[in-house]
């Protein structure tokens, strides 16, 4: 079984859409989450940390159920320039600082 | 201004012959990462430093080899790449290695192997 597993898609979206990836991850020691943002041969770019409590940045939320090590992030409104792979990232435990990353799941937001 | 810089941005290198992939910093950042990103699957750590501390992922074949003279550089080496070797490289720094430390990367270097 894969540490993080995401639904590779892809999702193709109308603009104005809402669309929502999700992402399990099976260390119940990880402690920290996040999803980043990947465009065609670039580097991942962090999107948003991710917090039990759940957490807003705009059109975006991400939440985190740790019963069920399971992670979402919702998009609303889709824009054109929101097509790109969003990578689900866990933090492992203990000191090392290593992330350990999901496939990723390929958003294509059409016209 | 990049922080986190990688050169080259795109490498080709022949089956068999040593490569050297670099990355510097001017964050003064106690730690650097690297990571291997084959096409269309996720980012893979294959070793750290914290300082001059050095972390090899357990996977990680013996190929593949890194370097920090200073607290600035790091360089991937691989001595003898195969066709598999093919990927974007990714370099990376944090401050610490705690949690929710931010991770900086760098814009990658992408290998062909011919």
């Amino acid at each position: 079984r894969k540490e993080v597993e995401q639904d590779p898609g892809p999702f193709n979206v109308p603009e104005g859409a809402t669309v929502a990836f999700n992402c399990t991850y099976s260390n119940s020691a990880s402690q920290s989450f996040f999803w980043y943002r990947q465009d065609c041969r670039k580097e991942p770019k962090l999107l948003m940390s991710v917090y039990s409590s759940g957490n807003e940045d705009g059109r975006f939320t991400a939440q985190l159920n740790r019963a069920s090590q399971y992670i979402s992030l919702l998009i609303r409104d889709s824009k054109l320039s929101d097509s790109a792979t969003y990578l689900c990232v866990v933090m492992e435990g203990g000191n090392t600082g290593k992330l350990i990353f999901g496939q990723g799941t390929t958003l294509q937001v059409k016209p | 201004d990049a922080m986190v810089i990688q050169n080259p941005r795109y490498q080709v290198t022949q089956f068999g012959k040593p490569v050297t992939l670099s990355c510097s910093q001017t964050l003064n950042h106690n730690v650097m990462y690297w990571y291997q990103q084959k096409s269309s699957q996720a980012p893979k750590l294959l070793f750290h430093y914290y300082d001059k501390d050095f972390n090899n992922e357990a996977d990680t074949p013996d190929n593949f080899q890194s370097r920090r003279p200073n607290t600035s550089f790091c360089f991937l080496d691989i001595r003898s790449p195969g066709l598999g070797d093919a990927a974007m490289y990714l370099c990376a720094t944090s401050r610490e290695r705690v949690i929710n430390e931010k991770l900086f990367f760098g814009s990658g270097t992408q290998l062909s192997v011919l």
